[in-house]
């Protein structure tokens, strides 16, 4: 069970815009910010979207992230066949000593 | 060009040892965080381990507190996860990963390749 929730699956024709959220808590996404991850299969992790919105260089802008209370979205317009992938929402949870939380992963199914 | 090589899986007995060593090259290894992020087959990500820029915190997810230790040289760039009492549910494949900043709270910006750990008789 994560302690943050992701829809487990997500899907979209070539050229939609998708929605995947992310729920939290006030010790997680209620009080720091939110990083999404893509990870393709096979390989590793890679960042997609950090601090609730903003984009490493090299993201494409159809990536776009957004935070509200404890529950943050991230969004893919002009869907591509190549964003078929696992999305990951993760932040610091302040509760005990503090650490890292990550949601379920979403599987994007590009139809 | 960040580079992050992990290395140190392998087949282990419950109850065992194993030490996974992250190499990092392509930036200035004492002034960014670094974590370990497992993944176990099929299943999501789970943070498991963090360390501040200059080693002087740790933080450890409950699953593993008290048996794994994470710890970095800074004259080698590099990072280990010492694990002990090693548990079936801790197969997985373990990933170095680079923070942005002097804390481990995230983001991650660079991972390595990951690591393989299986455990079992």
């Amino acid at each position: 069970q994560s302690v943050l929730t992701q829809p487990p699956s997500a899907s979209g024709t070539p050229g939609q815009k998708v929605t995947i959220s992310c729920s939290g808590s006030s010790s997680n996404i209620g009080s720091n910010t939110v990083n999404w991850y893509q990870q393709l299969p096979g390989t590793a992790p890679k960042l997609l979207i950090y601090h609730n919105h903003q984009r490493p260089s090299g993201v494409p802008d159809r990536f776009s992230g957004s935070k509200s209370g404890t529950s943050a979205s991230l969004g893919i317009s002009g869907l591509q066949s190549e964003d078929e992938a696992t999305y990951y929402c993760a932040a610091w949870d302040d509760s005990l000593n503090g650490f890292v939380v990550f949601g379920g992963g979403t599987k994007l199914t590009v139809l | 060009e960040v580079q992050l090589l992990d290395s140190g899986g392998g087949l282990v007995q419950p109850g065992g040892s194993l030490r996974l060593s992250c190499a990092a090259s392509g930036f200035t290894f004492s002034n960014y965080a670094m974590s370990w992020v497992r993944q176990a087959p099929g299943k999501g990500l789970e943070w498991v381990s963090g360390i501040s820029g200059n080693g002087g915190r740790t933080y450890y997810a409950a699953s593993v507190k008290g048996r794994f230790t994470l710890s970095r040289d800074i004259s080698k760039s590099a990072i280990y996860l010492q694990m002990n009492s090693l548990r079936a549910d801790d197969t997985a494949v373990y990933y170095c990963a680079k923070d942005e900043a002097r804390s481990p709270y995230g983001p991650f910006d660079y991972w390595g390749q990951g690591t393989l750990v299986t455990v079992s008789s």
